[in-house]
Parts: C-alpha cells; sequence; structure tokens
C-alpha cells in the first residue's frame, strides 16, 4: 500500500521556465517531508525538508509547499536549468518512527 | 561534510557466492540504514541501526545478514542470494534514529546482479 504517491512519472520544462513536481500522502500522522534528487547510478541526494508547523520552505531556487488539509505537497523549482534533469523522491516520515516513506519518484528533464 | 560511502560499486554473483556490501560514514551519525531499490521504484527499508544495534528489521529473508561493527560502519552480508535480489542497495546514516525531522543522507549504492 502506497502511502506516498507522485502520479507523474515524468516531466519536461523548459529551461528557464519553473518545474513543478506533486507529491500526495494518506497517513495523517506524517509530519516531516522531505525531497531527494536522484541521478541514474548514484544515491539520493536530499534537497529540501518541511515540518508541517510550516506551509513552505525556501532554499535558493528550491521551494517546498505543504498543504496539509489536502495532504499534498509540491517542489517548486525556479529558474530551471538543464543539471536539474533527474528524478526526483519526495519522503515522509511520522512521529511513530524513523522510518520514510517513498514516493515512486517523477523524472524532471529540463530541455536547453 | 555530509558523505556516505559504499564499496563496491557494482557486484556481480552466483547464487551459492557468498559476499558483503560494505558503507562507511564519519558525519558522527548514530543511525545506519540499508535500503533495497529495484528499476523505477521508491527505496524500500530493510534495516536500521541504531547506536550499532539493530532496530529495524522490515521482514527481511535470512539470506541477507547485516552488521554494525561500529558506528562509522555498516556492512551487509549476502549469501545464497536469488535472481530477483538483483537491485541497487543503498546506505544511508542520520543522526539520531526514531527522531521523525532526522534527514537521512544517502550514499551513491551498490548496484549487484545475481546470476
Amino acid at each position: 500500500d502506497q502511502q506516498v504517491k507522485q502520479n507523474s512519472p515524468s516531466l519536461s520544462v523548459q529551461e528557464g521556465r519553473i518545474s513543478i513536481l506533486n507529491c500526495d500522502y494518506t497517513n495523517s500522522m506524517f509530519d516531516y517531508f522531505l525531497w531527494y534528487k536522484k541521478y541514474p547510478a548514484e544515491g539520493p541526494t536530499f534537497l529540501i525538508s518541511i515540518s508541517s508547523i510550516k506551509d513552505k520552505n525556501e532554499d535558493g531556487r528550491f521551494t517546498v509547499f505543504l498543504n496539509k488539509s489536502a495532504k499534498h505537497l509540491s517542489l517548486h523549482i525556479v529558474p530551471s536549468q538543464p543539471g536539474d534533469s533527474a528524478v526526483y523522491f519526495c519522503a515522509a516520515s511520522g512521529r511513530t518512527g524513523n522510518q520514510f516513506y517513498f514516493g515512486t519518484g517523477t523524472s524532471l528533464t529540463v530541455i536547453p | 561534510d555530509t558523505e556516505v560511502t559504499q564499496t563496491p560499486k557494482h557486484l556481480v554473483m552466483g547464487m551459492t557466492n557468498k559476499k558483503s556490501l560494505k558503507c562507511e560514514q564519519h558525519m558522527g551519525h548514530r543511525a545506519m540504514y540499508w535500503y533495497k531499490q529495484k528499476a523505477k521504484k521508491p527505496p524500500e527499508l530493510m534495516f536500521v541501526y541504531s547506536y550499532e544495534k539493530l532496530s529495524i528489521n522490515e521482514s527481511v529473508p535470512s539470506r541477507f545478514s547485516p552488521e554494525c561493527p561500529n558506528s562509522s560502519l555498516l556492512n551487509l552480508h549476502l549469501h545464497a542470494l536469488q535472481p530477483e535480489d538483483s537491485a541497487l542497495y543503498l546506505c544511508a546514516s542520520s543522526q539520531v534514529a526514531g527522531t521523525y525531522t532526522d534527514t537521512q543522507y544517502f550514499g551513491p549504492g551498490t548496484r549487484l546482479t545475481v546470476l
């Protein structure tokens, strides 16, 4: 049973434009959310996180938005660059432990 | 420094072989993890070590045997694997297990192929 879902397996965006990656979750006990970026043949790299007490967190070109009532989070990348082309995973964890639940990933391609 | 290293990068083994995967971190983290990732799937948690003790075993078959010799090292011993065990094996670490706001940092993974 997939508790964290990324319904778009792929996304293509022009360089310089905004990339919006979406993630939905079902478990209302999740309180901490993260985005990871993964290149082929490499491990996931931590990008940005947000806890449930916030609805927005920014780090440079990356902003994560959290809508707890909709159980939805999104990652905005502005402006998108070709080097951002990778698979992006969202992950969630709850107060019951340190287990992360990962989404299935969205493959982002930024077209030069 | 947020580096987690894993060796080897690639491993090909037969179903009767015994091999080990190694993971190392020098960030002073006290929690370490093994994940398995199949193509186009999210990472699946296998084991969690907290302060060098096994705290979570996600019903992993006994042909996978984890070991944490010290706070910086994590091994995964492999024996009598099946072809369906072929996957990317990822190691991760975090400051303290059980803290839900703790970020996990991943190594580059070992690509395992079982023939």
